[in-house]
């Protein structure tokens, strides 16, 4: 069974452009969560998604959003890029929301934002 | 609220030397998950351990052992006779059955072995 897929593996912006990540979930798992990974904050959620739901949001402001296809492949997008948006996005896949799933992360994205 | 605390942020062994990882968790929830997760250089997550929060038995899987104690709020992680292909950098994560598939992760430790 394939993995998490993640694209692009690596991407370059400027300050103020926007940015699309793509997701494609192991086959069979309809609920994608996404997290960004930074030196300083550590691991923190974004958002997820079930049957092209958001069902939970972090802390993160309105220039993070995402959405869920009905294939379960989920794109999260930012907008008017910051320094401070260089990360590395992580995506990851479980069957479903809740009930303890272990979710199985892709290998990310990692943005720099010149 | 949910927290993970991983009090150690580095530690560096000598390889065939046995090292533990602690994990201490916060929830007000009475059920509740634990996970292990494995960071190696490439950057992706790899999924250890799950533990519910009802399942107090300690696990071993080859060299790795998780001992889980409710009492003292702590899901400790062992590996013994570290090889170097176990440096990387390892997280505990919590969940609770309100969060959907939200993960608190703790800082993580770094662990390197050198040969």
């Amino acid at each position: 069974k394939a993995g998490v897929t993640q694209t692009p593996r690596y991407l370059i912006k400027t300050r103020g452009q926007q940015v699309t990540l793509s997701c494609s979930p192991i086959s069979g798992h309809r609920s994608v969560s996404w997290y960004q990974q930074t030196p300083g904050q550590g691991l923190q959620f974004l958002f997820e998604y079930f049957s092209e739901t958001q069902r939970n949001k972090g802390n993160f402001p309105g220039r993070f959003s995402g959405r869920q296809f009905s294939n379960s492949r989920s794109e999260m997008n930012v907008s008017t890029l910051e320094l401070g948006d260089s990360a590395l996005y992580l995506c990851a896949s479980s069957p479903e929301p809740g009930q303890g799933y272990e979710q199985f992360f892709g290998p990310g994205t990692r943005l720099t934002v010149l | 609220a949910q927290k993970v605390t991983q009090a150690q942020t580095e530690i560096s062994v000598v390889e065939k030397e046995d090292v533990t990882l602690d994990c201490v968790y916060e929830t007000r929830d009475t059920t509740y998950y634990l996970f292990w997760y494995k960071q190696p250089p490439s950057g992706e997550l790899v999924f250890l351990i799950r533990r519910n929060s009802f399942d107090e038995q300690n696990e071993i899987s080859g060299r790795y052992s998780w001992n889980f104690q409710k009492s003292t709020s702590s899901f400790n992680f062992t590996i013994t006779a570290s090889q170097v292909v176990d440096s990387a950098v390892y997280f505990c994560a919590l969940s609770g059955p309100n969060t959907g598939n939200q993960f608190y992760f703790g800082t993580g430790t770094s662990l390197t072995v050198i040969p």
